[in-house]
């Protein structure tokens, strides 16, 4: 168990619809990281967050969206789903205190199937 | 951009047995992190082992160890006495200082067989 938990861990929706991912990051970690692994892409980096602000972003759609609430915990928004956003979500988290790298700890994954 | 390429695909050997997985990256930083994450059938990403760039030691994590060639560019996983709890896909990766995402390779998929 890595400490980092996601809900849901199941979901399943139809196409043109909106979802809601959480992520809780390890206790005292600031940064939230969020990727997403499909068959045709392998994993991908979405978007991070630090301490409640975007540090940075990667290949992430603009129907997606996300943010880090004052508790540190994270959701990314996905909306007018379609087809190819079918995946898995992964929520990653890192202490970030700056001036080195940290390794990422990765949440159990939501599974999104959006038919 | 950082590439991280796994050229096996799939393997496979006998319970006990060693493997080595392989892994080459590209990069023009010097201060930078390789990663093997290990990806059962539960889908959860689970740590296996970190190498940081500036360390010559090769890192070490119980049967699992790694073979880090600087100037080659080159990360291998080697796993010792392997258990039939290795069956997953092994993803190798890389993070940069001030570039925090990490970049995976394409996944090494490798079977124990009892």
């Amino acid at each position: 168990d890595s400490g980092v938990t996601q809900t849901p861990k199941h979901l399943i929706t139809a196409t043109g619809q909106r979802v809601t991912l959480r992520c809780s990051p390890r206790s005292g970690d600031l940064s939230v990281y969020w990727y997403q692994q499909s068959l045709d892409q392998g994993l991908q980096f979405l978007i991070q967050y630090y301490n409640g602000e975007e540090r940075a972003k990667g290949n992430i759609l603009e129907r997606f969206s996300a943010q880090q609430f004052p508790d540190l915990h994270s959701e990314l928004n996905l909306s007018s789903l379609e087809l190819g956003d079918s995946a898995l979500y992964f929520c990653a988290s890192s202490v970030d205190i700056g001036g080195a790298i940290d390794t990422q700890y990765f949440g159990p994954g939501t599974r999104l199937t959006v038919l | 951009a950082q590439t991280v390429t796994q050229s096996q695909p799939e393997m496979s050997v006998q319970e006990a047995e060693t493997v080595t997985l392989s892994c080459t990256y590209d990069t023009s930083e010097s201060n930078y992190y390789l990663f093997w994450y290990k990806q059962p059938p539960s889908r959860q990403m689970i740590l296996v082992i970190r190498q940081e760039a500036y360390k010559q030691q090769n890192a070490t994590e119980n049967r699992f160890s790694v073979n880090f060639q600087k100037a080659a560019k080159s990360f291998s996983l080697k796993i010792s006495d392997s258990q039939l709890g290795d069956t997953a896909m092994y993803f190798c990766a890389s993070l940069y200082f001030g570039n925090e995402k990490l970049t995976f390779g394409t996944g090494t998929r490798l079977t124990i067989i009892p």
